[in-house]
């Protein structure tokens, strides 16, 4: 069955660092790869996504890469702010079941 | 335009009560999923219609949780005899392709 793989939170970072999270993917079939964020007190909101191998999706200054090879699509921002300080959830989709099948999420803090 | 909305967006109600949720998609999206958002289980699926074909229940944790989605639009969620596993935040989402889903602001759930 398909399943998702997040690194383990929550991350605490200050203003402009470098932000990388991971996630990983098991799946049968050729998955559709999704960020989605919840900020707080809101519902999800789809961040960005890649729908085959080697797509970059972008969004907002965050960029994930689809890698087949280590069936990954790591999160990555190069400067952070107080506003994204969320949750980040990873996501699949597969042809098959159109369900979304989710990672845990992650909880990112950014302070001043 | 306008987005998921779902309501109510607070139920509290008794365990053993019956409850309904409200779901009103994206208008002219023809899929509909229903997730639960909760501590313990994070994001977990539950249905998802298509159109006029058969909905995909597989993600229904109990014979007490049912969905109908009337004229392809709205759907409604009944949970009878609420339990206080249940509480959680039921998020509504909806698509036209088959994989970006769109999700509405959730029902917050609390059984007593």
């Amino acid at each position: 069955g398909n399943s998702v793989t997040q690194m383990e939170g929550p991350v605490t970072l200050s203003e402009e660092a470098f932000l990388t999270i991971n996630c990983t993917y098991t799946a049968t079939g050729y998955p559709s790869l999704f960020w989605y964020v919840q900020y707080p007190g809101e519902g999800l909101q789809l961040l960005l996504k890649a729908t085959k191998a080697d797509d970059k999706g972008s969004n907002k200054g965050f960029e994930a890469t689809y890698r087949k090879e280590t069936t990954s699509f790591h999160l990555e921002k190069g400067s952070v702010q107080v506003s994204d300080s969320a949750v980040y959830f990873c996501a699949l989709h597969t042809g098959a079941n159109s369900k979304l099948t989710f990672g845990k999420g992650i909880t990112l803090s950014v302070r001043p | 335009g306008a987005g998921v909305s779902q309501s109510p967006s607070n139920k509290v109600t008794e365990k053993g009560k019956d409850v309904e949720l409200r779901c009103d998609p994206i208008s002219g999206h023809t899929a509909l999923y229903w997730y639960r958002q909760s501590l313990g289980q994070g994001l977990e699926f539950l249905i998802y219609f298509q159109g006029n074909s058969a909905p995909d229940k597989s993600g229904l944790p109990s014979d007490r949780f049912s969905a109908e989605r009337t004229g392809g639009s709205v759907s409604t969620l009944t949970i009878q005899r609420t339990q206080q596993e249940d509480s959680a935040v039921y998020l509504c989402a909806s698509s036209f392709l088959p994989d970006t889903q769109y999700f509405g602001p959730g029902t917050r759930l609390t059984v007593l």
